[in-house]
């Protein structure tokens, strides 16, 4: 099955600073890839996805790059505030794999210092 | 209101003691699923259901069942739990589409203590 590596596992930066978070993955008919986030004690939730046939998708302070060739994916926050800290997964779906099986990657502890 | 619930959100239980955690969704999703979270382990699937009375084994199914009798459920069964179940558990649900992928939406977790 699908393997997906995550970095790093934790994270430290100052408000306002721009965080980074990196995900391969190892199946290459992968086509879908979708970041999660977690808040402490609470469930996790769809923040951003991107699909195959897209290099990048930006939704205000948050974008998620796609390097198919490489198999990697990153996810970028910009002026980063308190309320961003959390705990956030990144996911590949295999195209032909029974749709809705995500495979996540273990995770990345974001904190960021006011 | 579209929700994920989950049953109960705490419990501490013994070894060898058959427990059930339910899961109701009442979005008319087709998709569910079972996953356990681990620290620095991430979200591990357990089991999944496309559809009524089809389920399937995820990442980690060995200690659990599942049965998928009605659209809107799915429990989660230990049927002798072991310390080593002792976890935080997330039900999730979603649409499936034809040829494309759904958004999941997951439950606000069970935590189980298993001594």
């Amino acid at each position: 099955g699908e393997n997906v590596e995550q970095h790093p596992s934790t994270l430290s930066v100052q408000e306002g600073d721009s965080a980074v978070i990196k995900c391969t993955y190892s199946d290459s008919a992968s086509n879908y890839f979708p970041w999660y986030k977690q808040e402490l004690g609470k469930r996790p939730q769809l923040i951003i996805d991107i699909r195959s046939n897209v290099g990048e998708k930006k939704d205000q302070r948050i974008a998620v790059t796609l390097n198919k060739t490489a198999k990697h994916f990153s996810l970028h926050i910009t002026e980063t505030q308190p309320e961003d800290s959390a705990v956030y997964f990144c996911a590949a779906v295999p195209r032909g794999s029974t749709l809705g099986r995500l495979y996540f990657g273990r995770g990345t502890q974001l904190t960021v210092w006011p | 209101e579209a929700q994920v619930t989950q049953n109960p959100r705490y419990l501490i239980t013994v070894t060898g003691k058959k427990l059930t955690v339910t899961c109701s969704q009442n979005m008319n999703h087709e998709y569910m699923s079972w996953y356990r979270q681990d620290p620095g382990l991430g979200l591990r699937q357990i089991y999944y259901s496309m559809n009524v009375e089809v389920t399937d084994k995820g990442d980690v199914p060995e200690g659990y069942k599942v049965s998928r009798k009605e659209k809107r459920n799915f429990p989660l069964i230990l049927e002798s739990p072991s310390p080593n179940q002792t976890s935080l558990y997330f039900c999730a649900s979603s649409f499936v589409g034809a040829d494309s992928y759904n958004e999941q939406f997951f439950g606000p977790g069970t935590r189980l203590t298993v001594l």
